[in-house]
Order: structure tokens, then C-alpha cells, then sequence
């Protein structure tokens, strides 16, 4: 089955705890994409890549890291996570140039006390 | 950054009535999604409009990429219990280094069996 997993799909965390958020598709997918989902303010790009070894910032990069080693992997990093990264993350992959085939994760819950 | 206006923020029905949300946006976009995202789920597409002017169904779903592409609109016709979820609408430019898509704060629907 065409997917995108992400892991682990619940975390709380203290801050200052350095923590990594895995994303995988199967697709063969170009294009991957990280945003975070907050209480009215919708969908924002964190960062993206292009292809393997190159990844650019989106809307809001500040405090995330990330690395794009393979094609179908690309994990979200944050060194030190503060409360204001508390929020529901999702990673997203498609081919390059077609939203088309633009899919979405589950979702990864984070919570930093 | 671009914004999307999508309104209305939330909706109350009955099932059996049709409903119509729509997103506005400050500047053009050259394609436009619809996405539903339900519970725990990440957002899934629905329907995607590549043309100004298009007006495309997917089953009891109807969208329309308005002809100035700084609008779009989504229609349910004969709501059922299952329609439940937050709609977000999309734009995505196109083209350059980032296949970004810039969402809409969503519509929470909520059916009344």
C-alpha cells in the first residue's frame, strides 16, 4: 500500500531533550515536506526537500533540523525542543512538479513540558 | 507569505443538506486542492483543480478553480453522518524549488444524523 509513516505517532517530551521524528514513503516520491498543524492557524511548512541531499526552509524553520540521506526517508529534528513546538506534525511526499500525488502522514503528536 | 481566507470556520447540519465552503486568497495560485481530514488522520485529497475556470465532481463533491485563480469553492451536496471532518482548501504555485502548498485554516463540519 502507497503510504507515508511517521513515528512515533505520540510523544511528550522535556525540553531541551533532543528528539528525531521519522517520516518513510514507499512511493518513490521526489518531494517530501514537513508542516506543522496548530489550533487555528492551519498547515505551515517547516522545511522540504527536493531530492536526496537537498532541503530547504518553509514558512517556519526556526528550532527544526533536517536531513534527506535517502530518497524515501526524511526526518524531522528538533535539538532542543521548547514548549512552543508543542503541535501535531505531519510529513507529506509527492512527485516533483504534481500535487497530485501529494500524501500525507498519520501525524505525529508532540508535546514538550 | 501568501494566506488563504476560508470561511465559514464552522458548520451545523442536518443530513440530507447541501453545503458550500469557499477560500479566497491575497495573490494567484495555478493549482487548487481540497483536502479532509479526519480524527487522528492526516489530510487526505479530495479533489484538484489545475485550470482557472474548472469546475470538477468527485462523487457527491463539487469544486470550482475560480477564473481570477485567487478563489475556489467546494460544494457537498446531500450531507451524510460520514462527511464529519475539517476541510481545508489549498493553493499550491507551482514551479521553482518548493512544491509548497499553503493551506486554509479549515471548516469543521459537523452532520446532525
Amino acid at each position: 500500500e502507497a503510504q507515508v509513516t511517521q513515528n512515533p505517532r505520540y510523544l511528550i517530551t522535556v525540553t531541551g531533550k533532543k528528539l528525531t521524528v521519522t517520516c518513510s514513503q514507499n512511493m518513490n516520491h521526489e518531494y517530501m515536506s514537513w508542516y506543522r498543524q496548530d489550533p487555528g492557524l492551519g498547515l505551515r511548512q517547516i522545511y522540504y526537500s527536493m531530492n536526496v541531499e537537498v532541503t530547504d526552509k518553509g514558512d517556519v524553520p526556526e528550532g527544526y533540523k533536517v536531513s534527506r540521506k535517502e530518497k524515501r526517508n526524511f526526518p524531522l529534528i528538533l535539538e532542543s525542543p521548547s514548549p512552543n513546538q508543542t503541535s501535531l506534525y505531519f510529513c507529506a511526499s509527492s512527485f516533483a512538479g504534481t500535487p497530485y500525488g501529494y500524501t500525507f502522514g498519520s501525524g505525529t503528536r508532540l508535546t514538550v513540558v | 507569505g501568501q494566506q488563504l481566507n476560508q470561511s465559514p470556520q464552522s458548520m451545523f447540519i442536518q443530513e440530507g443538506e447541501d453545503v458550500s465552503m469557499n477560500c479566497t486568497s491575497s495573490s494567484i495560485f495555478n493549482t487548487w486542492l481540497w483536502y479532509k481530514q479526519e480524527p487522528g488522520e492526516g489530510p487526505v485529497l479530495l479533489i484538484a483543480l489545475y485550470k482557472a475556470g474548472e469546475l470538477t465532481s468527485n462523487g457527491r463533491l463539487t469544486a470550482q478553480f475560480g477564473i481570477t485563480r485567487k478563489d475556489s469553492f467546494l460544494n457537498i451536496s446531500a450531507s451524510i453522518p460520514s462527511d464529519v471532518g475539517i476541510y481545508f482548501c489549498a493553493g499550491q504555485l507551482g514551479g521553482g524549488s518548493n512544491y509548497k502548498l499553503t493551506f486554509g485554516k479549515g471548516t469543521l463540519l459537523t452532520v446532525n444524523p
